[in-house]
């Protein structure tokens, strides 16, 4: 089973400030077969990225994903009050699927 | 519009089953995989196990392989999650999404049904 581990575990950020998210994968997550979500307090998760680089549908070009083999980033480039929420990666490579643990961004 | 709608909030005691559903509209049922995810109080996500609606073809995350059972029905574009003895660590959050394959992304996502198990 492929282990994701995110860091930092919160990120305490103002409005316009550049988030960088990390998400880093026990082995290689090959193809870059890894996406990113949103979650927002009492709601259902959203896609944000998938295949590791590639925005979803409506997301806006603030986010933007990178990374290869275990190695994988979100970035928000300029952070808006809507932004502020928790961020988790999900590995597709290997069964069984999984998620990393999350990244809380919350308002400094 | 593509939609997963869940069935409502459930509570229930230990050692009554229990059936969730997540109905699919909006495109081809029969052609997507849905995939069930966990979210227990204050936690974060995880995976449970996914089913092909056309061929009824399950796949189930080891930790939740004999817990659960994963079902649907195309004739009514709807597919199920199933308890036949539920215990208060079933409390949580559960919800449906949809992926191109077993290897795949998932989007969208049901709005989430809240399971409470208590005495």
């Amino acid at each position: 089973e492929i282990v994701l581990t995110q860091s930092p575990g919160t990120l305490s950020l103002s409005p316009g400030e550049r988030a960088t998210l990390s998400c880093r994968a026990s082995q290689s997550v090959s193809s870059s077969y890894l996406a990113w979500y949103q979650q927002k307090p009492g709601q259902a998760p959203r896609l944000l990225i998938n295949a590791a680089w590639t925005r979803a549908t409506d997301i806006p070009a603030r986010f933007s994903g990178s990374g290869s083999g275990t190695e994988f980033t979100l970035t928000i480039s300029s952070l808006q009050s809507e932004d502020f929420a928790i961020y988790y990666c999900q590995q597709y490579y290997m069964w069984p699927l999984s998620f990393g643990g999350g990244t809380k961004v919350e308002i400094k | 519009e593509v939609q997963l709608v869940q069935s409502g909030a459930e509570v229930k005691k230990p050692g009554e089953s229990l059936k969730i559903s997540c109905k699919g509209s909006g495109y081809s049922f029969t052609s997507y995989w849905i995939g069930w995810v966990r979210q227990m109080p204050g936690k974060g996500l995880e995976w449970m196990g996914i089913i092909y609606p056309g061929d009824s073809d399950t796949r189930y995350s080891p930790s939740f392989q004999g817990q659960v059972t994963i079902s649907a029905d195309k004739s009514i574009s709807t597919a199920y999650l199933q308890w036949s003895s539920l215990k208060a660590s079933d409390t949580a959050m559960y919800y449906c999404a949809i992926g191109g394959s077993p290897y795949n992304w998932f989007d969208p996502w049901g709005q989430g049904t809240l399971v409470t198990v208590s005495s």
